[in-house]
């Protein structure tokens, strides 16, 4: 069955650390998005990527970056991370943009930053 | 920027009532997107409406989207304790980004 995995599921970090959360995706979809969920704001969307080479910024976006290589991978990248980051991070991906496909969610990465 | 503001944010209701959850958004969309996320877990879709006046249901629950209103609703019927999760509504637009709203937190009373 197709899925989407994250790893890892739980880090601890210090400040100031270069942190990447890894997103693979068996579904062959195109489009990828990272998200963080914190208390009292629902999902924010960080980075969004509509296939290979391709890289958007969301709206929470500083402080994070992302590269897709391939159609499977969304690996995101805390620069240097910072307690403010500290949050649950969830890869999600879809299939067309055009249709309005529903994006299906990764089981989420709980990061801690010290 | 687009917002969209659930009500209530938390809801706790007896066994076999009925309830309804509000999603109202800022700009223009015809694509909504019903998830339900238990504690600790990932977000699973439950419905995705993406025209004015459409209605899906499921079991005890059904979702309607007016985009005149800007406003989603999510109906439960006879609640039961299986449906205690947290709720969100997301609006996409033409890129399918989506904006979410800040959840309902659902909890079923025997």
């Amino acid at each position: 069955d197709a899925e989407i995995t994250q790893s890892p599921r739980h880090k601890i970090t210090e400040t100031g650390r270069q942190v990447t959360l890894a997103c693979h995706q068996t579904w062959n979809h195109n489009n990828m998005f990272w998200y963080r969920q914190d208390l009292g704001h629902g999902l924010r969307l960080i980075h969004y990527s509509y296939g290979v080479q391709d890289t958007n910024k969301g709206e929470v976006s500083d402080g994070y970056s992302v590269s897709r290589s391939n159609t499977e991978d969304l690996p995101l990248t805390l620069e240097s991370a910072a307690s403010s980051q500290t949050s649950v991070y969830f890869c999600a991906s879809s299939a067309d943009r055009g249709r309005g496909d529903t994006q299906y969610f990764g089981p989420g990465t709980r990061l801690t930053v010290l | 920027e687009l917002k969209v503001e659930q009500n209530p944010l938390f809801l706790s209701m007896q066994e076999g009532k009925n309830y309804t959850i509000y999603c109202n958004y800022s700009t223009t969309s015809d694509r909504l997107y019903w998830y339900r996320q238990d504690p600790g877990k990932s977000l699973e879709s439950l419905f995705v409406l993406l025209s004015n006046g459409a209605v899906k249901q499921e079991g005890r629950l059904m979702a309607s989207l007016d985009t005149k209103a800007r406003l989603s609703t999510l109906h439960i019927t006879a609640a039961v304790h299986d449906l205690s999760a947290t709720y969100f509504c997301a609006v996409g637009n033409t890129g399918n980004q989506f904006y979410f709203g800040t959840g309902t937190s659902l909890t079923v009373i025997p």
